[in-house]
């Protein structure tokens, strides 16, 4: 168990919905990171907060947006979804900023249908 | 036996044996590299790292070796078990405060 919770594991929705998805990073942790796993294109960085703030970001689409709350977790919010979208979401935590021994949660898996 | 990452590759080896698994990395700026064991249903988990400055790092079974002449980052497995059956993902980055960047991973089968 890495300390990384993620919920819900599973999502199935419509195209057009608006989803969110929820990530606890482990205890101490203020870096959250926010990746997309998909099979043709492997893990890819979406977003990464420290300590409330928006640190770095990636490929991350402008219909896709995320926060991190005063208690560190971190909320992923994807909407006017498309089938392109079902992918397997994942949360990882670290103690600073620097991008090293990211831990990673158990995913989210998103089904759009 | 080895294989070379970044293109989802099946390492096949018999349990007891050595598995090494290859990784070409893009960046020659790249200051940090980390390996990923990710298995089926689970997130990618933490197995080891090393920094530039090191072109070896031993851990538990496992020995990470860095090249950065010719960019190549492996990872050795000591008598491997069934239970090292997954898929292995390096990653590098690019400087310090860059973001990780995912190989496309090898999948290792361990057959008993």
């Amino acid at each position: 168990d890495s300390g990384v919770t993620q919920t819900p594991k599973h999502l199935i929705t419509a195209t057009g919905q608006r989803v969110t998805l929820r990530c606890s990073p482990r205890s101490g942790d203020l870096s959250v990171y926010w990746y997309q796993q998909s099979l043709d294109q492997g893990l890819q960085f979406l977003i990464q907060y420290y300590n409330g703030e928006e640190r770095a970001k990636g490929n991350i689409l402008e219909r896709f947006s995320a926060q991190q709350f005063p208690d560190l977790h971190s909320e992923l919010n994807l909407s006017s979804l498309e089938l392109g979208d079902s992918a397997l979401y994942f949360c990882a935590s670290s103690e600073g900023t620097t991008n090293e021994k990211l831990f990673f949660g158990s995913g989210t898996q998103l089904s759009v249908l | 036996g080895e294989s070379v990452g970044l293109h989802l590759p099946t390492l096949s080896v018999q349990e007891g044996d050595n598995s090494i698994i290859n990784c070409a990395y893009s960046n020659s700026a790249s200051d940090y590299f980390i390996w990923y064991k990710q298995e089926s249903g689970k997130g990618p988990q933490f197995i080891i790292d090393i920094r530039s400055n090191m072109d070896k790092r031993q851990g538990q079974r496992v020995t990470v070796l860095l090249n950065k002449t010719v960019k190549h980052l492996s990872l050795q497995i000591a008598a491997t078990q069934p239970g090292d059956s997954a898929v292995y993902f390096c990653a590098e980055r690019h400087n310090q405060g860059g973001k990780l960047i995912f190989g496309q991973g090898t999948e290792l089968s361990v057959k008993p």
